[in-house]
């Protein structure tokens, strides 16, 4: 089970770009790397996931290194809309997984003006 | 189109008592789970389940059952609630059958405290 390690918190003003890094060291060979957002009194909300290299989507770039014990969150030119709490995944499905998919604790931005 | 819905939305219980919590979605999704999260936790996978009349362990599953005797709807019953079990409870669905985990739909929880 790969377990994940991400900062508590973190502070950006608006405007800014924001890198997050998770870093995963025992990742396994058929692991994903997924990332949630999830904003207080409501439920996680998908942002991106990847596999290797990098993955570029409407909202987010996700960094993965070749050796993929770390992966890297970036957030371009964040609004005070992207504070929330912000959590890396690593894992299969959970059939494969057998229901041991993860969201650790999470990493809590703070986007000020 | 709905997406994940929960009911109720917030329960206060006494020590002892039971309810069901129930979850349903309309994206005909495989793949249905059952989180708690505690503040300072993350979330933690209660039950989940990869399709109709299966369901599976997750990291805590201890004092909760579940049933999917349907595909859209799942169901997070608590016995004999304890305070341990004040928490906000989230469903979620995916679809599945492969091995990138897919992006999982999340409900808007329920917030039960039990006294």
């Amino acid at each position: 089970l790969a377990k994940t390690t991400q900062p508590i918190s973190m502070d950006s003003y608006e405007g800014q770009e924001v890198n997050i890094t998770c870093s995963h060291n025992n990742i396994a060979t058929n692991d994903y790397i997924t990332w949630y957002q999830q904003f207080p009194s409501q439920g996680p909300r998908f942002i991106i996931q990847g596999y290797k290299t990098k993955v570029t989507n409407e909202v987010a770039s996700l960094f993965i290194p070749a050796d993929r014990k770390s992966s890297t969150l970036s957030l371009p030119r964040v609004s005070l809309s992207d504070t929330a709490v912000y959590y890396c995944l690593v894992g299969q499905n959970y059939y494969n997984q057998g229901g041991k998919l993860i969201f650790g604790q999470g990493t809590e931005l703070s986007v000020k003006p | 189109n709905a997406g994940v819905t929960q009911t109720p939305k917030f329960r206060v219980l006494k020590t002892g008592q039971s309810m069901t919590l129930l979850c349903a979605q309309d994206m005909n999704h495989e793949y249905m789970y059952w989180y708690r999260q505690d503040p300072g936790m993350g979330l933690r996978l209660i039950h989940y389940s990869v399709g109709e009349g299966t369901t599976a362990k997750g990291e805590v599953p201890d004092g909760y059952n579940v049933s999917r005797l349907k595909k859209q709807n799942f169901l997070l019953g608590l016995e004999s609630a304890a305070p341990s079990q004040t928490s906000v409870y989230f469903c979620a669905s995916s679809y599945g059958g492969s091995s990138s985990p897919y992006e999982q739909y999340f409900g808007p929880g329920t917030r039960l405290t039990v006294t």
